[in-house]
């Protein structure tokens, strides 16, 4: 197993235009969450999946984000009519549970310009 | 809100000293805690855990926790320059998510 999967590393965007990140967790581990992190920063939790049911979403997270599993496998993280706000690390991590710890993914860096 | 709250740093310190990097949380029901090892430009990574008040050392990292306080800490012996990273300590709430603090930032110098 290679570990938390994240692509593209990099994605620089004009305001207003959509993107789309990939995960590809861990196989063993039916816990996927997603994070952003941006500068000086920790991470700060957006959502969370256990198998394909999302069962947590931060209110902080705007109708312009959203996110899918399907099947339980890979996830998908969709941002809307992107603003400069946006630009940060989105980090994806997978896990055996709550209390077992995040293996994170190496991140898709997001710039909006 | 729960928070988690770290000294934003930089602690420096020499090779071969010990960093101790210190943590406080304000959910008393908080039942588990991680620390991850963070470098510049990279994702983090997970060092650390522990449960139970007092201390669990592996290898060079020892974590210590006190419940009472609502503190928890890592102290690392014999530090190298490597080991020059942002430290987050994160405690997982009591449903699916898990704050972080915005981190520590240490520089072992050489």
């Amino acid at each position: 197993d290679t570990g938390v999967s994240q692509d593209p590393r990099h994605k620089i965007t004009k305001r207003g235009q959509n993107v789309t990140f990939r995960c590809d967790p861990i196989s063993e581990h039916n816990r996927l969450y997603w994070y952003r992190q941006t500068l000086g920063q920790g991470p700060e939790f957006l959502t969370y999946f256990q198998n394909e049911a999302q069962l947590e979403k931060s209110r902080l997270l705007s109708d312009r984000f959203s996110a899918e599993r399907p099947k339980g496998s890979f996830s998908t993280l969709e941002i809307q009519r992107t603003e400069q706000g946006d630009s940060a690390m989105y980090l994806c991590a997978s896990s055996l549970g709550t209390d077992r710890g995040y293996t994170f993914g190496s991140g898709t860096r997001l710039t909006v310009v | 809100q729960k928070e988690v709250e770290q000294n934003s740093g930089p602690l420096s310190v020499p090779e071969g000293a010990i960093a101790s990097l210190n943590c406080t949380y304000s959910d008393r029901g908080s039942q588990s805690f991680f620390w991850y090892r963070q470098y510049s430009g990279k994702s983090p990574e997970l060092i650390m855990f522990i449960y139970s008040n007092g201390d669990k050392e592996d290898g060079r990292f020892t974590a210590q926790l006190n419940k009472a306080s609502q503190y928890v800490s890592l102290l690392i012996r014999d530090s190298q320059p490597s080991d020059s990273a942002t430290y987050l300590c994160a405690v997982p709430t009591g449903g699916f998510k898990t704050i972080f603090g915005a981190g520590t930032r240490l520089f072992v110098k050489a």
